[in-house]
């Protein structure tokens, strides 16, 4: 049982680039999220997924899509990667309605130069 | 939408207690969470609170008051490995969960 995990665990890009992080769960979660992390600014939701083959937006969706193809796996793309994009994103999950089982991956740190 | 507000940075004293204030705005509302986050780390899970009423666990306390829109999460007895960030956060009814900025806590010698 590895919990969530998140690949990569860091990564520079060039503006304009194009990337793709996974989220990866093996606890069975029905629900997914992503969020990036900025000093002083707290966690912002920017996708999230109630099951497989569902995906809705967060605060901050712009420049991101998302896909939940298997219920194990939330991936989160970036198409055209912009400096405003430098953060540290967390994915999440959980089971349905069992708040207390919920989980954060580790993050993944991503610089856009 | 949400509207989440917590103070910025609280500082205590090890052995001493801290409430650490919440109050939200939200277009429905499913339960309120508290969080722990050391820095450089991920959140960890600490407390859900969807009823009126105070949930204690060990050391942390968390309340709510679903009319007044208010939580607070309350730290006894401090220690060194509490200095982290308490985070706040609101899931509505879409199940999409919020976050405030955040509190610092400091605690002291």
């Amino acid at each position: 049982n590895a919990g969530v995990t998140q690949t990569p665990k860091f990564r520079v890009l060039k503006t304009g680039q194009s990337m793709t992080l996974l989220c990866a769960q093996d606890m069975n979660h029905e629900y997914m999220y992503w969020y990036r992390q900025d000093p002083g600014m707290g966690l912002r939701l920017i996708h999230y997924s109630v099951g497989e083959g569902t995906t809705a937006k967060g605060e901050v969706p712009d420049g991101y899509n998302v896909s939940r193809l298997k219920k194990q796996n939330f991936l989160l793309g970036l198409e055209s990667a912009a400096p405003s994009q430098t953060s540290v994103y967390f994915c999440a999950s959980t089971r349905e309605v069992e708040w207390e089982t919920q989980y954060f991956g580790p993050g993944t740190r991503l610089l856009v130069l | 939408g949400q509207n989440i507000d917590q103070p910025t940075e609280m500082t205590a004293t090890e052995g001493a207690i801290v409430q650490i204030n919440c109050t939200y705005q939200t277009s429905g509302f499913n339960g309120l969470f508290w969080y722990q986050q050391h820095a450089g780390e991920a959140p960890t899970f600490l407390s859900y609170n969807v009823l009126d009423g105070l949930e204690e666990k060990g050391r942390f306390s968390s309340f709510l008051s679903r009319s007044k829109g208010y939580s607070y999460l309350l730290l006894k007895e401090l220690q060194m490995k509490d200095s982290a960030s308490y985070l706040c956060a609101v899931i509505d009814n879409d199940y999409k969960l919020s976050f405030g900025a955040g509190t610092t806590v400091t605690v002291r010698a």
